[in-house]
């Protein structure tokens, strides 16, 4: 299985809803990452989980809330989003941290396509 | 910091032809560098990647790309362009951050136009 699976495809959300994100992958990864796409944008790094803490934060508001529940397991908490966080939300994994995930390559899933109204 | 270049937002090609899609780099230390594949709605897929020894590297779908020190780059290459090689490719170096941790830092991407 090579393959990171994210639900939902797509996602409505109201400025005052709460809503989750989730992505998983059973390929054994150690590290996991979300990533922001806005349209004709390339995908900008939102943080980071190696062996299921968080590594990296790269200065997101705190209106986006991730969670590693397991080392198979991404979620991204969502609350009182703007219009401006519409966007495809891609989660990657790979099997290395560190020095050695360095270069390694990653595994994207398909992505969320989220619009908030 | 790292940094990667896509100077072209679009390239257009016929089917056939062979087709290159450039990116230039700038990084302290060794590059490690990537081509990523996007095809419409769909997330990244990864082609191939430079991490040491020689210059060309081969990856999927019949792409390769060509490491140059000198010009710093990085151009992806494919002899004959395929219809379903339309897509957007990012071009991406991948560095540690201080905590130890990998970022790849995307180039803007370049649409490939392929033309039957």
């Amino acid at each position: 299985d090579t393959e990171v699976t994210q639900t939902p495809k797509h996602l409505v959300m109201g400025m005052t809803n709460k809503k989750s994100l989730k992505c998983e992958q059973h390929m054994g990864h150690r590290a996991m990452y979300w990533y922001k796409q806005k349209a004709k944008k390339p995908p900008e790094l939102m943080f980071v989980y190696s062996y299921e803490k968080l590594s990296i934060n790269e200065s997101v508001p705190s209106r986006f809330s991730p969670e590693c529940p397991n080392s198979s397991l991404l979620n991204l908490h969502l609350h009182a989003l703007q219009p401006e966080d519409s966007a495809l939300y891609l989660c990657a994994s790979s099997q290395e941290t560190g020095l050695a995930a360095n270069t390694g390559e990653l595994f994207f899933g398909e992505g969320s396509r989220l619009t908030v109204l | 910091a790292q940094s990667v270049a896509q100077p072209e937002d679009q390239v257009n090609v016929a089917e056939g032809n062979p087709l290159t899609v450039k990116c230039t780099y700038s990084v302290s230390g060794n590059p490690y560098l990537f081509w990523y594949v996007q095809y419409p709605n769909r997330g990244l897929q990864f082609l191939l990647k430079y991490i040491t020894g020689d210059n060309l590297v081969k990856g999927s779908y019949g792409f390769e790309a060509e490491f140059n020190k000198s010009q710093t780059s990085f151009h992806l290459k494919k002899p004959s362009a395929l219809v379903s090689d339309s897509a957007l490719y990012f071009c991406a170096v991948s560095g540690l951050v201080s905590t130890g941790f990998q970022k790849l830092v995307f180039g803007t991407g370049t649409r490939l136009l392929v033309s039957p």
